[in-house]
């Protein structure tokens, strides 16, 4: 079964205080992964997607990285705006005609000023 | 652009009525998505549809509904809420091919009383 686990649950930074978020996946063929940030009250807001390992996109402190078994997001010297709960979802290779994009829980990044 | 539009953002049934959520789109994407999201879990698919007449069930679809006359709109029927339907819903779009991200709505929050 396809899965995807965030880690961890929920994490404090001061500014300036750099960190990774990882997210581990098992699918049976990746399309793609992904990226989002949710605000509180508000639907995910897309940041990156990665198809293969080996790939990295940068965005302002945000650095996505891909593995075979896991991606990380990189937040260097974060910035209380950069605070929100951090979602990865994979996209599978359907299976019975099914499309499926499977979410992690999410990391809440907390970045106290 | 808009983007993704869901209405109403707060709604609150007394168990056994009806209505629908409404999402609109102006991307002209051909996919779009039905997604409820629970406290401490991570998005769950609803239904999906790959283009106007064509929907499709995700992994809980049990006391929903959908339809899709046109592109622009796919809107969710809830008939005999019930409290287990008390969650955020949200709506997304893509266009078509693999690997491509979904773009969210801002959610409704609805509560089953």
């Amino acid at each position: 079964e396809d899965q995807v686990t965030q880690s961890p649950e929920a994490l404090r930074l001061q500014e300036g205080e750099s960190s990774s978020l990882n997210c581990s996946y098992t699918v049976s063929g990746l399309r793609g992964l992904f990226w989002y940030r949710q605000d509180p009250g508000k639907g995910p807001e897309f940041l990156f997607t990665l198809y293969s390992a080996g790939e990295e996109k940068e965005k302002e402190r945000l650095k996505a990285t891909l593995t075979k078994k896991e991606s990380f997001l990189h937040i260097t010297a974060p910035k209380p705006e950069d605070s929100a709960t951090y979602l990865c979802a994979v996209q599978a290779v359907p299976q019975g005609g099914s499309e499926k994009l499977v979410f992690g829980k999410g990391t809440k990044l907390t970045v106290n000023p | 652009n808009a983007g993704v539009t869901q209405t109403p953002k707060f709604r609150i049934l007394k168990i056994g009525q009806s209505m629908t959520l409404q999402c609109t789109q102006d991307m002209n994407h051909n996919y779009m998505y039905w997604y409820r999201q629970d406290p401490g879990m991570g998005l769950k698919l609803i239904y999906y549809s790959v283009g106007a007449g064509i929907t499709d069930k995700g992994e809980v679809p049990n006391g929903y509904n959908v339809s899709r006359s046109t592109t622009e709109d796919f809107p969710l029927r809830l008939e005999l809420a019930a409290p287990s339907q008390t969650s955020v819903y949200f709506c997304a779009s893509r266009r078509t091919g693999q690997g491509y991200e979904q773009y969210f709505g801002p959610g409704t929050r609805l509560t089953v009383t």
